[in-house]
């Protein structure tokens, strides 16, 4: 079946640092994959996303590229404010056999804090 | 633009109780999901709904049930509540396409005790 992994957190920066969050997939078929941010009190909100190989998606000064040959989708920033603190969810989207529907499949998500 | 929304915002239930979670969206989509969100495993599909008066099950659709009666509202019912449903369950709502992007609604926080 399909799962993702992400890299346990939580994960405690001081504003301006580098921010990596690993995740890597398995998956039968082709998949698309995203990056979800969850703030306090609030649904989740699509922050970038990539539908094929290579794909870089970026967002919010986000970016993530889909690697196949390594199943992977890490989340990067260059450098976070405190207004980034949320959580983080990687997913993964596959079609239902055929059809233009399907389902996604989370990471269990990454708790991001930033501090001034 | 209202996007998706959820009623109620929270909720407590007594073991047994029975109630209804509405979701609605304004954007004309085809798809509605349904999910719960429970500390570290992220959030899991409990039903889904690929049209008017179409359901069908996630990976935990057991003790709920779902309705679209129209495409704009997906309805998801306890019929009994246990303390394992305490959660927060999130809608979300998608168009047709690849890899078509979900929208989630705020949710809804349910205790059952």
């Amino acid at each position: 079946g399909n799962s993702v992994t992400q890299m346990e957190g939580p994960v405690t920066l001081s504003e301006e640092a580098f921010l990596t969050i690993n995740c890597t997939y398995t998956a039968t078929g082709y998949p698309s994959l995203f990056w979800y941010v969850q703030y306090p009190g609030e649904g989740l909100q699509l922050l970038l996303k990539a539908t094929k190989a290579d794909d870089k998606g970026s967002n919010k000064g986000f970016e993530a590229t889909y690697r196949k040959e390594t199943t992977s989708f890490h989340l990067e920033k260059g450098s976070v404010q405190v207004s980034d603190s949320a959580v983080y969810f990687c997913a993964l989207f596959t079609n239902a056999g055929g059809t233009s529907y399907g389902k996604l499949t989370f990471g269990q998500g990454t708790i991001l804090t930033v501090h001034p | 633009n209202a996007g998706v929304t959820q009623t109620p915002k929270f909720r407590v239930l007594k073991t047994g109780q029975s109630m209804t979670l509405l979701c609605a969206q304004d954007m004309n989509h085809e798809y509605m999901y349904w999910y719960r969100q429970d500390p570290g495993m992220g959030l899991r599909l409990i039903h889904y709904s690929v049209g008017e008066g179409t359901t069908a099950k996630g990976e935990v659709p057991d003790g709920y049930n779902v309705s679209r009666l129209k495409k704009q509202n997906f309805l998801l019912g306890l019929e009994s509540a246990a303390p394992s449903q305490t959660s927060v369950y999130f809608c979300a709502s998608s168009g047709t396409g690849r890899g078509n992007t979900q929208y989630f609604g705020p949710g809804t926080r349910l205790t059952v005790l």
